[in-house]
């Protein structure tokens, strides 16, 4: 069983470029998960799936931030019209069940570094 | 609003000596859950431990223990006996008993263990 995995793991990019993250989650875990994390932070949640359905999304995933689990598998992130403030690592996380469920762990990949000049 | 406190922003020990890491939390949900995430250089989290706010039982795995304390809303986490291994960031995190999903994250401990 191979764990959640991210592609790319690093981004650099022009300001005003679109960049898009793909997570591929462990299999059969029907909820996915993006979170960001800055330098020196600690994560912050953007949005979460449940299947193919996103059901929550954070205020800080403003019009630029597009993400999607078309078939209830693999999820891609897209951010449009690059700023340097989207400069970061972004998570991506799965788990068979919700947080409150079971022992409410969440799998994390690596993270997709982005750069953004 | 919740917010989630780790004063330490870093901490060295040497190896062999026990550590701990402080987490104090803020919520007005009278149920919640508060976990501890571990980040290696490698990047990805590890889960460590989920608590319960109605179970206030002190947790020991292995050299890994947690204390929550719900009367000063803290859930510190002690590590006795510190290996080089144990060498990473580490997360606190609070989320809500009640319909979303979000995990609240303090801004983490980096802890370095000296050989």
């Amino acid at each position: 069983d191979t764990g959640v995995s991210q592609d790319p793991r690093h981004k650099i990019t022009k300001r005003g470029q679109n960049v898009t993250f793909r997570c591929d989650p462990i299999s059969e875990h029907n909820r996915l998960y993006w979170y960001r994390q800055t330098l020196g932070q600690g994560p912050e949640f953007l949005t979460y799936f449940q299947n193919e359905a996103q059901l929550e999304k954070s205020r800080l995933l403003s019009d630029r931030f597009s993400a999607e689990r078309p078939k209830g598998s693999f999820s891609t992130l897209e951010i449009q019209r690059t700023e340097q403030g989207d400069s970061a690592m972004y998570l991506c996380a799965s788990s068979p069940l919700g947080v409150a469920a079971t022992t409410g762990e969440l799998f994390f990949g690596e993270g997709s570094r982005l750069t953004v000049l | 609003a919740q917010k989630v406190t780790q004063a330490q922003t870093e901490i060295s020990v040497v190896e062999k000596e026990d550590v701990t890491l402080d987490c104090v939390y803020e919520t007005r949900d009278t149920t919640y859950y508060l976990f501890w995430y571990k980040q290696p250089p490698s990047g990805e989290l590890v889960f460590l431990i989920r608590r319960n706010s109605f179970d206030e039982q002190n947790e020991i795995s292995g050299r890994y223990s947690w204390n929550f304390q719900k009367s000063t809303s803290s859930f510190n986490f002690t590590i006795t006996a510190s290996q080089v291994v144990d060498s990473a960031v580490y997360f606190c995190a609070l989320k809500s008993n009640f319909g979303n999903e979000k995990l609240t994250f303090g801004t983490g401990t980096r802890l370095t263990i000296i050989p």
